[in-house]
């Protein structure tokens, strides 16, 4: 069985700070790792996904993450947040046997909420 | 056409009405899903249709019926619902490899 922990529910920061938003899991298996976004009123959207090959991914809007895979886990940074960026974020895991087209059961987090203070 | 689209985006619905919530992708995506999520929590999966054919229950309540009448549509049929069943359903779908891609939902209020 798999789990995700994303151990900040809040994450309170200035505009223009770096983030980190952290997050591990556990499976007995290789995983595909993601991370979604969620802004107020809205449903999720991938930021970024690491499937395989590179371990440090990176997405449109300035996010990265890295997948450890010693130490198990794929936390999500930003150099320099904005204002635009206080959302609700989501770390998943899925096992790559279970991702066809057969369907895919994603396990989430708890979610961490990023807060940007101007 | 990278949507997933969601109809209606809000429903408010006595405990003896029935309703249906609707989902629609042109991605050519084989697998569509259906999520609840509460607020402040991670979403929660119900059911998930590959090729048009129901292959993941998640122990759903009967009052919620999934129908998939084609490989673009997904709709969720409500029934008989209690007021703990408000919450934001999501509708999803996804290709091999491509994460899922989630519409913006539909808040559901049961009185």
């Amino acid at each position: 069985a798999q789990s995700v922990t994303q151990l900040d529910s809040q994450v309170p920061v200035f505009e223009e700070a770096p983030v980190e938003l952290r997050c591990n899991y556990s499976s007995s298996v290789s995983v595909y790792l993601f991370w979604y976004v969620q802004y107020p009123n809205q449903g999720l959207q991938l930021l970024l996904k690491y499937l395989s090959g590179s371990t440090l991914v990176e997405s449109i809007n300035g996010f990265e993450a890295e997948f450890n895979k010693s130490q198990t886990s794929f936390h999500l940074r930003k150099p320099s947040v904005h204002i635009s960026d206080t959302a609700e974020y989501f770390c998943a895991v899925s096992e790559p046997l279970r991702w066809n087209n057969a369907g895919n059961m994603l396990t989430f987090g708890g979610g961490t909420r990023l807060m940007v203070k101007p | 056409d990278t949507e997933v689209t969601q109809t209606p985006k809000h429903l408010v619905m006595g405990m003896t009405n029935k309703k249906s919530l609707k989902c629609e992708q042109h991605m050519g995506h084989r697998a569509m899903y259906w999520y609840k999520q509460k607020a402040k929590k991670p979403p929660e999966l119900m059911f998930v249709y590959s090729y048009e054919k129901l292959s993941i229950n998640e122990s759903v309540p009967s009052r919620f019926s999934p129908e998939c009448p084609n490989s673009s549509l997904l709709n969720l049929h409500l029934h008989a619902l209690q007021p703990e069943d408000s919450a934001l359903y999501l509708c999803a779908s996804s290709q091999v490899n491509t994460g899922l891609f989630f519409g913006s939902g539909t808040q559901l209020s049961v009185l």
